[in-house]
């Protein structure tokens, strides 16, 4: 069975400082990779994904994430966060072998507080 | 466009009752999945629905059930409740094959 391993379980930065949110996954094989965010008292919204192709995957509001086939990690980075970014990020994996369907295997997540 | 819906939004349950959520897929979405999230912890796989029956299941015990009705829309059933139990479950929906889960904003159950 897969399983994710975020590093890191808090992580406080200040405003406009960079950040990297660490994620490892145990899969040796073929991986789909997703990051969510969470803000409070709401669902998960899907932040970026990687399934082929580019290693390197950005989302629409300035987050990349690298995927790492030989470290086995899919690390998510930000050059300058904003106080809006405080939430809870999860990392994500699912196997696209998998004939019966796809399920999301997540980490325990990671609450990313930037302060002022 | 809309997206993935789900009621009630909060649910005050005590032990040994029963609950059923609903869920409404992403417009144009086949496939149904349910996750349990337990405060502080990473959402966990319940099962998935495709084609109105039950296409993959995680490690839930049978007090777990659910139901994909002719419209894509589901239902997840909980009996014999626990304080175990108490969690935010997501409902999140898909194209067929396709791995982008798109979720909803989650029943809060509570069960004293």
């Amino acid at each position: 069975a897969q399983s994710v391993t975020q590093l890191d379980s808090q992580v406080p930065v200040f405003e406009e400082a960079p950040v990297e949110l660490r994620c490892n996954y145990s899969s040796s094989v073929s991986v789909y990779l997703f990051w969510y965010v969470q803000y409070p008292n709401q669902g998960l919204q899907l932040l970026l994904k990687y399934l082929s192709g580019s290693t390197l995957v950005e989302s629409i509001n300035g987050f990349e994430a690298e995927f790492n086939k030989s470290q086995t990690s899919f690390h998510l980075r930000k050059p300058s966060v904003h106080i809006s970014d405080t939430a809870e990020y999860f990392c994500a994996v699912s196997d696209p072998w998998e004939t019966s369907g796809s399920r999301l295997t997540f980490g325990e997540g990671t609450q990313l507080t930037v302060n002022p | 466009d809309a997206g993935v819906t789900q009621s009630p939004t909060h649910l005050i349950k005590t032990r040994g009752q029963q609950v059923t959520l609903r869920c409404s897929p992403k417009s144009g979405h086949d496939t149904v999945s349910w996750y349990q999230q337990a405060l502080g912890q990473g959402p966990q796989f319940i099962f998935q629905y495709y084609e109105e029956e039950e296409r993959q299941r995680g490690n839930f015990p049978d007090r777990f059930s659910g139901h994909q009705f002719p419209n894509y829309s589901s239902e997840l059933n909980v009996n014999a409740l626990l304080l175990g139990d108490s969690a935010l479950y997501l409902c999140a929906s898909s194209l067929g094959g396709e791995e982008t889960q798109y979720f909803g904003p989650g029943t809060r159950l509570l069960v004293l």
